[in-house]
This record gives structure tokens, C-alpha cells and sequence, in this order.
């Protein structure tokens, strides 16, 4: 069974930085395609980034610059370091596996003083 | 960018009776490797999306099927033959097809029972 499970979130600071955590099981991690979605609460989905099986990377204009997703294929996970926060980056952020077959539950991030 | 518009952006239906979503693209999402890569998803209240359609109209294992997606080019489908109450949600589009740089979600259609 896939499963995809987020970690990380919590409340920041404008300006602040946070890790995202994403710990993948149930296929063969190294051979997909990994994304992060974002949703503010009671908002559409927003895609933030992607990370190719090569380890090619993709960012959303709103958050290029700031973020950055990398992966660890000998650990089965996938990360977004999230530096000079704002509060519209305050949302849930999930990740997702391939054509986004698969999601995890998610992770809240609140940047807020 | 491809903008990706979904219409209606509200749908009340009576339960049992059919529900068709439409979502428009900016631009074609036939890829170069000749698949359109447009997909549907549903998300429940409380839940995490879940993909019911990929590539326009292939379903997802576990999706009933009175789901449904068709079109072609720039101009796509959903359908449900006859609303159930557990398919109240949000339900958006998605183009894979100028990924990468990027992947571009519909504003979403909230389908809520009459």
C-alpha cells in the first residue's frame, strides 16, 4: 500500500524558515516523480513544487527563490525547505507521488507573528 | 502559464440525477508524447484530494463507475451518471501536460446535494 506522510509544519515567524518532511512507503520511491501541493484553508489547490526522479527541479513563481526541494532516495523521503516565509505561504501543504495518484494527509504550515 | 477554468464553480444536484463539470484550457494539453495529461480529482470535506480520473478519461482503481471524463484538446468532462450522496465535495481539474515547468489546478467545483 502507497502511503505518503508529511511532517514538519507548525507556526513561523514572517521571515522564518521551516523543513518540510515527506517519508514515502509501499513503491519504488526512487523511480517517481514527487510533488508538494498547498491549500489555504477553504481555498483551491495551489501547486508549490516538483522534484524529478533525476532530481531535476520545479518551483511555482510565488515561492521560487525561497524554496527548495530536494530528495533522499536512500531514505524513501523528499523535503521543502521553506526560508523568508510570508503569511500567504500559511496553508496545508501535502505531498504526492507521480501524476498525483497518491497524496499524504497533509501538514499545516502558519506563518504568523 | 496554462490557466485551467472550471464551470460551474457551484453545482447543486438532486440525488440520483446526473452532474457534469466542464474545464477549459489555456492551452492544448496534448504532450509531445502524444497523451493529454488532464486529470480529475475529488476532494471530500476534512480530506485529502484523490485522483478519480487521469489522462482524460482513464479511472482510478476504486472509482465508481458512474465517473466518467472525456474531451480532448482544451475543452474536458466530468460526469457522474447519478449523484450519491458520498460524492459531495470539491472536484478540480489538473494539466500534467507542461509539467515540467509546471502543473495548474481548476479553481475547483464545489457539488453539494439539492
Amino acid at each position: 500500500e502507497v502511503q505518503l506522510v508529511e511532517s514538519g509544519g507548525g507556526l513561523v515567524q514572517p521571515g522564518g524558515s521551516l523543513r518540510l518532511s515527506c517519508a514515502a512507503s509501499g513503491f519504488s520511491f526512487s523511480n517517481f516523480n514527487m510533488h508538494w501541493v498547498r491549500q489555504v484553508t477553504g481555498k483551491g489547490l495551489e501547486w508549490v513544487s516538483s522534484i524529478g526522479s533525476g532530481a531535476d527541479t520545479y518551483y511555482a513563481d510565488s515561492v521560487k527563490g525561497r524554496f527548495t526541494i530536494s530528495r533522499e532516495n536512500a531514505k524513501n523521503s523528499f523535503y521543502l525547505e521553506m526560508n523568508n516565509l510570508r503569511a500567504e505561504d500559511t496553508a496545508v501543504y501535502h505531498c504526492a507521488r507521480g501524476w498525483l495518484a497518491d497524496w499524504g494527509q497533509g501538514t499545516l504550515v502558519t506563518v504568523s507573528s | 502559464d496554462v490557466v485551467m477554468t472550471q464551470s460551474p464553480l457551484s453545482l447543486p444536484v438532486t440525488l440520483g440525477q446526473p452532474a457534469s463539470i466542464s474545464c477549459r484550457s489555456s492551452q492544448s494539453l496534448v504532450h509531445s508524447d502524444g497523451d493529454t495529461y488532464l486529470n480529475w480529482f475529488q476532494q471530500r470535506p476534512g480530506q485529502s484530494p484523490r485522483r478519480l480520473i487521469y489522462k482524460v478519461s482513464n479511472r482510478d482503481s476504486g472509482v465508481p463507475d458512474r465517473f466518467s471524463g472525456s474531451g480532448s484538446g482544451t475543452d474536458f468532462t466530468l460526469k457522474i451518471s447519478r449523484v450519491e450522496a458520498e460524492d459531495v465535495g470539491i472536484y478540480y481539474c489538473m494539466q500534467g501536460a507542461h509539467w515540467p515547468p509546471s502543473i495548474t489546478f481548476g479553481q475547483g467545483t464545489r457539488l453539494e446535494i439539492k
